[in-house]
C-alpha cells in the first residue's frame, strides 16, 4: 500500500538553526500538507500546496516558515531560525485530489519529532 | 471557539464492550468528515469518512447530523487492539479564504482503553 514517507524521524537542533524537514508524498497525489503537534495538544494544520504554490497558510506558518517541492517527489519544510516552541512532531500529509464534492481524504506520513534546545 | 470539540476522556472499557464517542463543530460550512485514530507518538491514520447517512465498517459505526453539527463513533465489541486516541476531524475547503483545498480541523481526541 503506498505511503506517504518522512525523514529524519527524529531531529535536535539548537535554537536559532536552520532545519529542513523532508516527505515523500504518494506518487499520484496532487495535494500536500504540513501539520504540527505540540506534545499533548492537538494537531494543528500549518500549510498547503498545490501546483507549485502555496494554497493556504495558518497564522502559525509565519515567515520563518516555507514550503518547497525541489523535484518531482519531495516536498520540504524549513524553519530557518528555530525557536523553543518549534518543538513538536511535525506530519507530512497527502491527497490525490481536492474538487468540490470529493472526500479528498488526507494521508499522513509517520512524522518528524523536532526538538529545539 | 474551538472548530472541534470533543470529550477527551479517558474512556476504560473491557474487552467486548461497546463504546461511543461524540464530536461538535462550530462550521457549518465543513464539507467532509472523518475519524482518525491516533497510536501514542505516530501519526493520525485514517479511520473512517463520516456521512450524512450513517456508515458502518465492521464494528464501527460512524453518524454525522448536519443540522445540529454533531458527529458519532460507535465501536461494538472492543478489542485490546481499539487502545488508542480517537480524532474527530472535519475538512474546511475556504473558498472565502481563497484556497480550493481541504484544511482538516482536529479535536484534541477522545483517549479508549480497552483492558483485558
Amino acid at each position: 500500500e503506498p505511503e506517504v514517507t518522512q525523514t529524519p524521524s527524529h531531529q535536535v537542533t539548537q535554537m536559532g538553526q536552520e532545519v529542513i524537514l523532508r516527505c515523500v508524498p504518494i506518487s499520484n497525489h496532487l495535494y500536500f500538507y504540513w501539520y504540527r503537534q505540540i506534545l499533548g495538544q492537538k494537531v494543528e494544520f500549518l500549510v498547503s500546496f498545490y501546483n507549485n504554490e502555496i494554497s493556504e497558510k495558518s497564522e502559525i506558518f509565519d515567515d520563518q516558515f516555507s514550503v518547497e517541492r525541489p523535484d518531482g517527489s519531495n516536498f520540504t519544510l524549513k524553519i530557518r531560525s528555530t525557536k523553543l516552541e518549534d518543538s513538536a512532531m511535525y506530519f507530512c500529509a497527502s491527497s490525490e485530489r481536492s474538487g468540490l464534492g470529493s472526500t479528498d481524504t488526507q494521508y499522513f506520513g509517520p512524522g518528524t519529532r523536532l526538538t529545539v534546545l | 471557539r474551538k472548530e472541534v470539540e470533543q470529550d477527551p476522556g479517558p474512556f476504560n472499557v473491557p474487552e467486548g464492550a461497546t463504546v461511543a464517542f461524540n464530536c461538535t463543530y462550530s462550521n457549518s460550512a465543513s464539507q467532509s468528515f472523518f475519524w482518525y485514530r491516533q497510536d501514542c507518538r505516530k501519526e493520525p491514520k485514517l479511520l473512517m469518512s463520516v456521512y450524512s447517512s450513517g456508515n458502518e465498517d465492521g464494528r464501527f459505526t460512524a453518524q454525522l447530523n448536519r443540522a445540529s453539527q454533531y458527529i458519532s463513533l460507535l465501536i461494538r465489541d472492543s478489542k485490546l487492539s481499539d487502545s488508542a486516541t480517537y480524532l474527530c476531524v472535519v475538512n474546511n475547503r475556504a473558498f472565502d479564504r481563497g484556497s480550493t483545498l481541504g484544511r482538516l480541523y482536529f479535536g484534541r481526541g477522545t483517549q479508549l482503553t480497552v483492558w483485558p
